[in-house]
């Protein structure tokens, strides 16, 4: 049962321009969504997070678009730099929860 | 402030045979949660523990087991190990339940 998916595995962009990726839910509970990044042999890195509340939240080049009606997030990076190639996973949970569900990631490469 | 460390890195193990993994959390976080990540998935929920008392647990089998000490520190037992159990295995620490993880490297755990 994956609550929160993410359809596309990998993405190329050239530097400069803009990287979006896209995670899609399930679950209408969830209220509390995040983007975490990860290079090889590292754990997942926090990136960036938004409330159900809202439906954007910026952090320099990072910003996170949520859609409730459509149960839709997407990371917007712009503009992309070849240290952003890294496998991205979307991930979300219940404020009264004690797991996030997380989305089998997106590869992206930033071609220099 | 000291992140989020786990021991050994990386793990080569038999089928039958028992491991135990180790999670020293990040400095004033005192929740600590367990996750499995399988090539080409995205991490998945094993259990959480809070004040040394399992908090929620995943679709994982018994065999799976935790502790969490004192400190904070914890470890994650398999017994029993099946060759499916080959994965990462992630430690993530939040100061409380429901807020954002910060993970650790993991370990790679191979089951031959």
């Amino acid at each position: 049962d994956q609550q929160v998916k993410q359809n596309s595995p990998s993405l190329s962009v050239q530097e400069g321009r803009i990287s979006i990726l896209n995670c899609d839910y399930t679950n209408s509970m969830f209220d509390y969504f995040l983007w975490y990044k990860k290079y090889p042999a590292e754990g997942p890195t926090f990136l960036i997070s938004i409330s159900s509340i809202k439906d954007k939240n910026e952090d320099g080049r990072f910003t996170v678009f949520l859609n409730k009606s459509a149960k839709h997030l997407s990371l917007h990076i712009v503009p992309s730099q070849p240290g952003d190639s890294a496998v991205y996973f979307c991930a979300a949970n219940r404020a009264t929860g004690n797991q996030f569900y997380f989305g089998t990631g997106t590869s992206l490469t930033v071609i220099p | 402030e000291t992140g989020v460390t786990q021991s050994p890195t990386h793990l080569i193990k038999t089928r039958g045979q028992q491991v135990t993994l180790r999670c020293s959390s990040q400095s004033g976080h005192n929740t600590v949660s367990w996750y499995q990540q399988a090539l080409g998935q995205g991490p998945q929920f094993i259990f959480q523990y809070y004040r040394e008392e399992e908090n929620g647990r995943g679709n994982f089998p018994p065999r799976f087991s935790g502790l969490q000490f004192p400190n904070y520190s914890s470890e994650l037992n398999v017994n029993a190990l099946e060759l499916d159990d080959s994965a990462l295995y992630l430690c993530a620490s939040s100061r409380i339940t429901g807020e954002k993880l910060f993970f650790g490297s993991g370990t790679q755990l191979s089951v031959l």
